[in-house]
Formats: structure tokens, C-alpha cells, sequence
């Protein structure tokens, strides 16, 4: 069965670098999604992609955040200048929308470690 | 702004017992209402899910009913096993259909079951 990979598993980086979370969603998806969870609590919606271009963010998707889809397969969302309280697990996630299912397929996720 | 409520957030039951947590939605035009188990560090995974149309859906020991009147649905896990242990997560979001709707999820703050054998 299809499923959606993320790389890396685990970021470990310094307050105020730059980093990039890499995600492949399933091949015959055409909407993808990020979504953050903090450490013990909810999932949390950061941002949709559709039609290579952003169809929806949330509050916390502030100009700090970016997404992109390079090529026909990697989907990928940049932090420019990292904060401590972007600590946490990272989950991609994609959509093929059709009639008889709306299902949202996560991948593994990578958790993000500011220090 | 949206919002999913969940209930209770931990539950504990014995082995063989019932299980059920609640949601309640803020959004009226939501329309879409999965449920997601999520094991210790791993991905959530969908375990059931239901459309507005529906107002109760089965799936073996798994069962999803809607009261779309008071904007609440809810998960029920009979002949509960150890493996069933983990944090479900309800969700809600609105109508593919809907011209610019983005499917995007709105989740409840979770809810740990712990099945004691």
C-alpha cells in the first residue's frame, strides 16, 4: 500500500537556522497538507497545497514558513529562521479527493528540535 | 474561528469494556468526520470515518455515530483489547464538494484510552 515518507525523522538545529522538512506524498495525490503537533498536544493545521499553489494556512503559518513542491514528487516546507517554540513533530499529509473518500494519509512525521 | 472539542481526555477501561469518546464541532458546514488513533511517536492513522449524510457507521468493534442537530459525533470501541491502547484524536472538515474547500482538518485535543488487561 501507497504511503507517505518524510525526511528526516529528526531535525536537531540551532535558533535561527534554516530548515527544510522534506516530504513525498502518495504519487496519485493532488492535495497536500502540513500539520504540526507540539509535544502532548493536538494536531494542529499549518497549511494546504493545491495546484502548486498555497490554498489555505493557518495563524501559525506566519511569513516565517514556506512550502514547495520542486519537482512532481517532493513536497517540502522551509522555516527560515527557526524559534524555540517550533519544537515539535512535523506531519505531511496527502489527499486524493473523489467522490467516495476524503481520507488524509500522514506520513511518519519529523520531529523538530530547536535548541 | 473553528473548533473541536473532545471528551474525556483519558479514559481507562478494563479489558472486554466499552469505550467512548466525544466531539463537538463549532462548524455547521463541516460535513466530514474522521477519527485518527495515534500510537506512542507514530503517525496518525484513520481508524473510521463518517460523511453528514450518515447518521451512524460500523466497522467490526468500531462504530462512529453523528448528531449533525447538536454538532456532535461520537467514537464507540466495544470489546475493548490492550492493543487498543493509544491517543484518538476526532476530526472535522468541510465538504469536498464546497467550491475552495480545502479538506483541511480540524482536530480535538485528543484522548489517551488505556486498556487494562
Amino acid at each position: 500500500e501507497p504511503e507517505v515518507t518524510q525526511t528526516p525523522s529528526h531535525q536537531v538545529t540551532q535558533m535561527g537556522q534554516e530548515v527544510i522538512l522534506r516530504c513525498v506524498p502518495i504519487s496519485n495525490h493532488l492535495y497536500f497538507y502540513w500539520y504540526r503537533q507540539i509535544l502532548g498536544q493536538k494536531v494542529e493545521f499549518l497549511v494546504s497545497f493545491y495546484n502548486n499553489e498555497i490554498s489555505e494556512k493557518s495563524e501559525i503559518f506566519d511569513d516565517q514558513f514556506s512550502v514547495e513542491r520542486p519537482d512532481g514528487s517532493n513536497f517540502t516546507l522551509k522555516i527560515r529562521s527557526t524559534k524555540l517554540e517550533d519544537s515539535a513533530m512535523y506531519f505531511c499529509a496527502s489527499l486524493s479527493r473523489t467522490a467516495s473518500t476524503d481520507t488524509q494519509y500522514f506520513g511518519p512525521g519529523t520531529r523538530l528540535t530547536v535548541l | 474561528g473553528e473548533n473541536v472539542e473532545q471528551h474525556p481526555s483519558t479514559l481507562s477501561v478494563q479489558e472486554g469494556d466499552s469505550a467512548v469518546i466525544k466531539c463537538t464541532y463549532s462548524d455547521s458546514a463541516s460535513n466530514y468526520f474522521p477519527w485518527y488513533k495515534q500510537e506512542l511517536g507514530k503517525r496518525p492513522q484513520l481508524i473510521i470515518d463518517i460523511r453528514s449524510n450518515v447518521g451512524e457507521k460500523k466497522d467490526q468493534r468500531i462504530a462512529v455515530t453523528l448528531n449533525k442537530t447538536a454538532k456532535h459525533f461520537s467514537l464507540h470501541i466495544t470489546e475493548t483489547q490492550p492493543e487498543d491502547s493509544a491517543v484518538y484524536f476526532c476530526a472535522a472538515s468541510l465538504n469536498p464538494l464546497s467550491y475552495g474547500a480545502t479538506n483541511k482538518l480540524i482536530f480535538g485535543t485528543g484522548t489517551l484510552l488505556a486498556v487494562q488487561p
